[in-house]
């Protein structure tokens, strides 16, 4: 079952800020997260394991409320190169899981 | 260089024909996974193989099939029963709990 991320698509001005959510409706072991150019293949930002670990670098970081099945992306004063499509990716337990990605949502941000 | 490697690039298929989509990986990971893509509807699970000579199906896995002899390599073929095959597809390996990488993708279009 595909986590669900808000909001659908975002639109930004160079500087200012975004969040992005992913939840899902199982408990979680895992949640990746990831940005897609148009056309080209996804590219890694980060991955936070069980245990409500945040992670970040540069200006984009992550948490991860595994109570509420929820992780949210921070994507601080932004620049041109973030835009693109988010996906979070959910896997629901250790060993053996699937990995399971969001509809995603788009990120444009203007000069 | 490790990675993932997918063929062709751009693929077209006639209405009838099986196809089959090259994924090749040189990460020695474990678990495979083949993604097909429209617009807006993310990255949907068709196949995925956490160990070789073994493969489950995913949400999406009618009118496609999967192989998996070699750890390094987890064709797909598009079949004569998937009856609305153009799109974006996309080849992944995993190991362990990390991140998934991603090959550059395949456009299939129909004629």
């Amino acid at each position: 079952q595909q986590p669900v991320q808000s909001p659908q698509a975002v639109i930004l001005r160079e500087g200012e800020d975004a969040v992005i959510n992913c939840s899902s409706s199982k408990a979680l072991y895992s949640v990746h997260w990831y940005r897609q150019k148009h056309g080209e293949a996804p590219v890694f930002l980060m991955i936070l394991l069980k245990g409500g670990e945040q992670k970040g670098h540069d200006k984009i970081s992550a948490s991860f409320n595994e109570k509420k099945q929820q992780s949210s992306l921070y994507l601080t004063a932004s620049q041109l190169s973030y835009s693109g499509t988010y996906f979070c990716g959910t896997e629901e337990n250790s060993g053996y899981s699937t990995l399971t990605f969001g509809k995603g949502t788009m990120l444009l941000v203007s000069p | 260089d490790g990675g993932i490697t997918q063929s062709p690039k751009y693929l077209f298929r006639k209405e009838g024909q099986n196809v089959t989509l090259s994924c090749e990986q040189n990460l020695n990971h474990d678990a495979m996974y083949w993604y097909r893509q429209d617009p807006g509807q993310g990255l949907r699970l068709i196949y995925y193989s956490q160990i070789v000579n073994d493969f489950q199906k995913g949400d999406i896995a009618e009118g496609y099939s999967v192989s998996r002899e070699k750890k390094e390599s987890f064709p797909l073929t598009v079949t004569s029963a998937q009856k609305n095959p153009t799109a974006f597809y996309l080849c992944a390996s995993q190991g362990g709990q990390s991140e998934a990488f991603f090959g550059q993708g395949t456009r299939l279009t129909v004629v």
